[in-house]
């Protein structure tokens, strides 16, 4: 069963704050991907990356930036935390595109004060 | 791009009822079609996908959902629901070309005993 481990399980943070979700998979999948999950609006795409270095525009980026540093290892950064990023976010892996299965992390619970 | 609509935000069936739960999709080629569920505070785990064949495709815990082009629909279903089963259940949609997953609002099951 492939793993994907997110840090922290939960944050809370100011408005204006700087913050940093990690995501971390160790199944050797190429595939990545960031989600947030809002009542109402069920998970909604932020970035995602096929490879390190490799990085692809969601439905929702504005106010994200992502990086992938490593086939294992990719971030969510919010430089300037607001309100209306307080949310679940999700990060999932695959190993091939499209048809293949998602693998998910348990989530991290983000509050922005 | 691709679409889903879940219609339904909860459905409450009482134990050892049948289900279904709908979902739409919108594309225009056939896509790949998923239906995930999540436990609390848990991540999504896949019950089954689709692609190509035998429209009734056969999933975990007695799920099977069956795909119709003509109404461009990917309806659950199981036959007697559990109290366990209870939980949000997506559905989600992806297209051949190195597309990521994009999934629907989400259902929330609710099992009476």
């Amino acid at each position: 069963e492939a793993a994907v481990t997110q840090s922290p399980r939960n944050k809370v943070t100011v408005t204006g704050g700087n913050v940093t979700l990690s995501c971390r998979q160790t199944n050797s999948h190429n595939y990545m991907y960031w989600y947030r999950q809002d009542t109402g609006h069920g998970l909604r795409l932020i970035h995602y990356s096929y490879g390190a270095g490799n990085l692809q525009i969601g439905d929702v980026p504005d106010g994200y930036k992502a990086t992938r540093t490593t086939q294992e290892d990719f971030f969510l950064l919010l430089e300037l935390a607001s309100p209306s990023q307080t949310s679940l976010y999700f990060c999932a892996s695959s190993s091939g595109p499209s048809n293949e299965r998602l693998f998910f992390g348990h989530g991290t619970k983000l509050s922005v004060l | 791009a691709q679409s889903v609509t879940q219609p339904d935000a909860r459905v409450t069936v009482s134990e050892g009822a049948s289900l279904q739960l709908r979902c739409k999709y919108s594309s225009s080629v056939t896509p790949y079609l998923f239906w995930y569920v999540q436990y609390p505070r848990q991540g999504l785990q896949l019950l089954l996908k689709y692609y190509s064949g035998d429209p009734v495709v056969q999933g975990v815990n007695g799920f099977e959902a069956e795909f119709s082009k003509s109404n461009s629909s990917f309806h659950l279903r199981k036959a007697s629901v559990h109290w366990s089963d209870s939980a949000v259940y997506f559905c989600a949609v992806s297209l051949y070309n190195n597309n990521a997953p994009r999934f629907g609002a989400g259902t929330k099951l609710t099992v009476k005993p």
